[in-house]
């Protein structure tokens, strides 16, 4: 099963700030990657496919970037309904398997 | 368009059997993997397993022996039973879908039902 860590668990951040999240995985899963976002109550919403790619309807401040085992999901100018949880799952084999999150929480 | 609409029993004790059931509207059924996640409250996802129209599956070997992920394609419908659960399986689940193709060949789960909470207690 590859292993997908997260950090930091939480950030602390204003409106306005640039926000970089990791995602590190235990082995190699090529750029067969995403990032999802979710808030309370809802269900997780794609943001990025194939570790840069946005998703359909995705602000462009939202990137992601890596390859491999190293990946970065970068907000470059957080707006206050960024505030949330986001997820990196890989697709490269079964099982899928999710990180263990970033809370985004205001500052 | 898919819209996912999940349902199935919401209190369960001990060693009882979990049954949830996702309808699928809009989309063609017959394309893709629908796949069952779940979540524990305040913690992270755990995708369960995922059958696609032919009854094909993979099942996450956490849950592989207490699983069953059935389909049935003349409602539209897919079905997950969890045997002999604990407090362990209390959790968020959700039925999800990945229905657009990316440019690597890999599908993403863009499609999620309401959710389903799922508490197991005596």
């Amino acid at each position: 099963e590859i292993v997908l860590t997260q950090s930091p668990a939480t950030l602390s951040l204003s409106p306005g700030e640039r926000v970089t999240l990791s995602c590190r995985a235990s082995q190699s899963v090529s750029t067969y990657l995403a990032w999802y976002q979710q808030k309370p109550g809802q269900a997780p919403r794609l943001l990025i496919s194939d570790a840069s790619n946005r998703a359909t309807g995705i602000p462009a401040r939202f990137s992601g970037s890596g390859s491999g085992t190293d990946f970065t999901l970068t907000i470059s100018s957080l707006e206050p309904e960024d505030f949330a949880v986001y997820y990196c799952q890989h697709r490269s084999d079964w099982p899928l398997t999710f990180g263990g999150g970033t809370k985004v929480e205001i500052k | 368009q898919v819209q996912l609409q999940q349902w199935g029993a919401g209190l369960l004790k001990p060693s009882e059997t979990l049954s949830l059931t996702c309808a699928v509207y809009g989309g063609s059924f017959s394309d893709y993997y629908w796949s069952w996640i779940r979540q524990p409250p305040g913690e992270g996802l755990e995708w369960i397993g995922e059958i696609n129209h032919s009854g094909n599956t993979n099942y996450n070997p956490s849950l592989k022996s207490r699983l069953t992920i059935s389909v049935d394609t003349s409602k539209r419908q897919i079905s997950m039973k969890v045997t002999s659960v604990t407090a362990a399986d209390t959790a968020i689940y959700y039925c999800a879908t990945a229905t657009k193709l990316s440019a690597a060949g890999r599908r993403y789960f863009d499609y999620w039902g309401q959710g389903s909470l799922v508490t197991v207690s005596s």
